[in-house]
């Protein structure tokens, strides 16, 4: 069975923390991507990783950063948490950028 | 930009009848489209796709329509059920892009 996993279900931090998202898949994936889901503007990309130590920037990378040392790890950095980036985080893989991808079952951080 | 639109945020059907979700999009570049289903607290699970070629396309109780000229895709549920209940995202993308999607549909089945 396919398999992503995120570290956390639920996270609260204080605003200027970092923090750390991980993010795991287990089948060899080489596509690797972070979302925000928040109400009204649906699933919007963050960054997303084609291989190891490859990131490119999604439609809202600002405030976020991301590092793909492994294959299977993917993890999104918040610099400096602000309120504005409390949200639902959803980590995906896919074999293929074009076919369907795999979630995560989402962190839901609040940034107080 | 929003390139992938689903107009109604919300919509609630008998149990039983036929759920239609809507999707617009923009890009007429887009060749692959597909639907996801996410139960709160999950991520999204995939349900069902169509490749630009394709007009039509049916697994089960589900079908996607694609209307290229329009610009416009659609999935029938028949019969609703319960479980059905969820939020739906449709999704799209060309060539060996990144897939965008749209802002979802929350379905409500009343039993």
């Amino acid at each position: 069975d396919v398999k992503v996993t995120q570290s956390s279900r639920y996270l609260v931090k204080r605003t200027g923390e970092k923090v750390f998202l991980e993010c795991v898949q287990d089948m060899d994936h080489e596509n690797m991507f972070w979302y925000r889901q928040d109400p009204g503007l649906g699933l919007r990309l963050i960054y997303f990783s084609y291989d190891v130590k490859m990131k490119e920037k999604g439609d809202i990378p600002e405030g976020y950063s991301v590092s793909r040392e492994k294959k299977e790890r993917f993890s999104l950095i918040l610099e400096s948490a602000s309120t504005n980036q409390t949200s639902m985080y959803l980590c995906a893989s896919s074999f293929d950028r074009a076919i369907e991808a795999f979630f995560g079952q989402g962190t839901r951080l609040t940034v107080v | 930009d929003q390139q992938v639109k689903q107009n109604s945020p919300s919509l609630s059907v008998q149990e039983g009848r036929i759920s239609i979700l809507n999707c617009d999009y923009t890009n007429s570049m887009f060749d692959y489209f597909l639907w996801y289903k996410k139960y709160p607290a999950e991520g999204p699970t995939f349900l069902i796709s169509i490749s630009s070629i394709k007009d039509k396309n049916e697994d089960g109780r589900f079908t996607v329509f694609l209307n290229k000229s329009a610009k416009h895709l659609s999935l029938h549920i028949v019969p609703s059920q319960p479980g059905d209940s969820a939020v739906y995202f449709c999704a799209a993308n060309f060539g060996n892009e990144k897939l965008t999607f749209g802002t979802g549909t929350r379905l409500t089945i009343i039993p």
